[in-house]
């Protein structure tokens, strides 16, 4: 069935960096635009990330950009998010999603996984 | 930026109630919005998707209208499955923003 895995997520001291991992199943995984997006304890969404299909095209929220590197690997099926000089605000839960085009709602989703920086 | 200001935050409801959620951009917008629904430990749900259309799979008492200003989520004959947290998402442009979330909880 149509899946996204993510799986990295931990406990990291600020300043601190972690690589996020998301596995692609299911579906054609080249074809996807995918983001990072995620969530605060007891707070909303916010999208992070961007990574086009083939790769041509990134972007970033002001919230990250210059700290986090989105990347993809299509011989592989997954996507990265390698986040560097973490802060406590970074503190989130962390979903890779997909839309099949740049302008399109996100119709897969993956389960999250849990990022806590703290000293 | 398009800042997308959602209400109410938090709504209280019973089953078989019909409720509505509003998101409004902070500028006239396309109708590239999206509802999502939300609950703990699961994996988020796409509702509806160009502001009016339903995803697959997704029950007919869910809708969606609006257009430029404001944007409304429609729920009738809530059931017991519906109580979770739902956000809007605007796909117009970069940096993609979300409401701030609504909670539909049982009175």
């Amino acid at each position: 069935q149509v899946q996204l895995v993510e799986s990295g997520g931990g406990w990291v001291k600020p300043g601190g960096s972690l690589r996020l991992s998301c596995a692609a199943s299911g579906f054609t995984f080249r074809d996807y635009y995918m983001s990072w997006i995620r969530q605060v304890p007891g707070k909303g969404l916010e999208w992070i990330s961007y990574i086009s299909s083939g790769s041509s095209d990134t972007k970033y929220a002001d919230s990250v950009e210059g700290r986090f590197t989105i990347s993809r690997d299509d011989a592989t099926n997954s996507l990265y998010l390698q986040m560097n000089s973490l802060r406590a605000e970074d503190t989130a839960m962390y979903f890779c999603a997909g839309t099949y085009s740049s302008t399109s709602a996100f119709d897969i989703w993956g389960q999250g996984t849990t990022v806590t920086v703290s000293s | 930026d398009i800042q997308m200001t959602q209400s109410p935050s938090t709504l209280s409801a019973s089953v078989g109630d019909t409720v509505t959620i509003t998101c409004r951009p902070s500028q006239r917008m396309t109708t590239w919005l999206a509802w999502y629904q939300l609950k703990p430990g699961k994996v988020p749900k796409l509702l509806m998707y160009d502001a009016s259309s339903l995803e697959s799979g997704v029950p007919s008492r869910f809708s969606g209208s609006g257009s430029g200003a404001e944007f409304t989520l429609t729920i009738r004959s809530l059931q017991p499955d519906d109580f979770a947290t739902y956000y809007c998402q605007q796909y117009s442009s970069y940096p993609l923003t979300f409401g701030q979330g609504t909670r539909v909880d049982i009175k």
